[in-house]
């Protein structure tokens, strides 16, 4: 079963730090995401990248996140001054056809990222 | 745009009995389809999905077919069990929309023993 996975699992920092989320995606994946889900409420979209740049992002995707590919395998979201209101689960995805696949697209999400701003 | 609306919740049965989690879309183009579960304290994980019109999707009980006439993806299950609760969002991809995938807003689901 291919995996997505990410890193750290979870992370308490102080307002105003830098986080760091890291994600692997699936190997021959193409399209990758960073969704977040506040707890207890929706899975909301923040950004698709695709052929080593942003292809969409959402209004909460503002100046303080940004992504990065920066070797090939990693994929990483970065946010820039925490907020409290940045605490929440952020999940990474990754989209494309895998070898097991007998048609279609699949989305495989990573088991998530609790962040937790203090 | 494309969305997806699911029945709301919560929704409480007990245990052996019969699950309908209610599931629409809109959107142009052909959607793929999913059912993604989110157990207590966990990440999503990817419960069926169905890629064209009239496929039924199927894992662990569940089954939603894809009926384009009714643009419906309706999650059903047999006889749930105490491990069913959970929420379950469904979800979509299209090619026009090939960077997103569309969530609903989730459903929570609560089985008694």
């Amino acid at each position: 079963e291919p995996e997505v996975t990410q890193t750290p699992s979870h992370q308490v920092t102080q307002m105003g730090q830098e986080v760091i989320l890291r994600c692997v995606p699936i190997s021959n994946h193409l399209y990758f995401y960073w969704y977040r889900q506040i707890l207890g409420q929706k899975v909301e979209f923040l950004v698709s990248f695709y052929n080593n740049e942003i292809s969409e992002k959402s209004e909460i995707f503002d100046d303080q996140f940004s992504v990065e590919r920066p070797d090939g395998s990693n994929f990483t979201l970065k946010i820039r001054s925490t907020k409290l209101e940045d605490s929440a689960m952020y999940f990474c995805a990754s989209l494309g056809q895998t070898g097991k696949e007998s048609s279609g697209n699949t989305i495989y999400f990573g088991e998530g990222s609790w962040l937790t701003v203090v | 745009g494309d969305s997806v609306t699911q029945m709301e919740g919560p929704v409480t049965l007990s245990e052996e009995a019969f699950l309908t989690i209610n599931c629409t879309y809109t959107a142009t183009g052909y959607p793929s389809l999913f059912w993604y579960v989110q157990y207590p304290g966990e990440g999503l994980q990817l419960l069926l999905k169905a890629t064209k019109a009239d496929d039924k999707g199927s894992n662990k009980g569940f089954e939603a077919t894809y009926r384009k006439e009714t643009t419906s993806f309706h999650l059903e299950k047999g006889s749930v069990q105490v491990s069913d609760s959970a929420v379950y969002f469904c979800a979509l991809t299209t090619y026009s929309s090939a960077s997103k995938i569309i969530f609903g807003s989730g459903t929570r689901l609560s089985i008694r023993p």
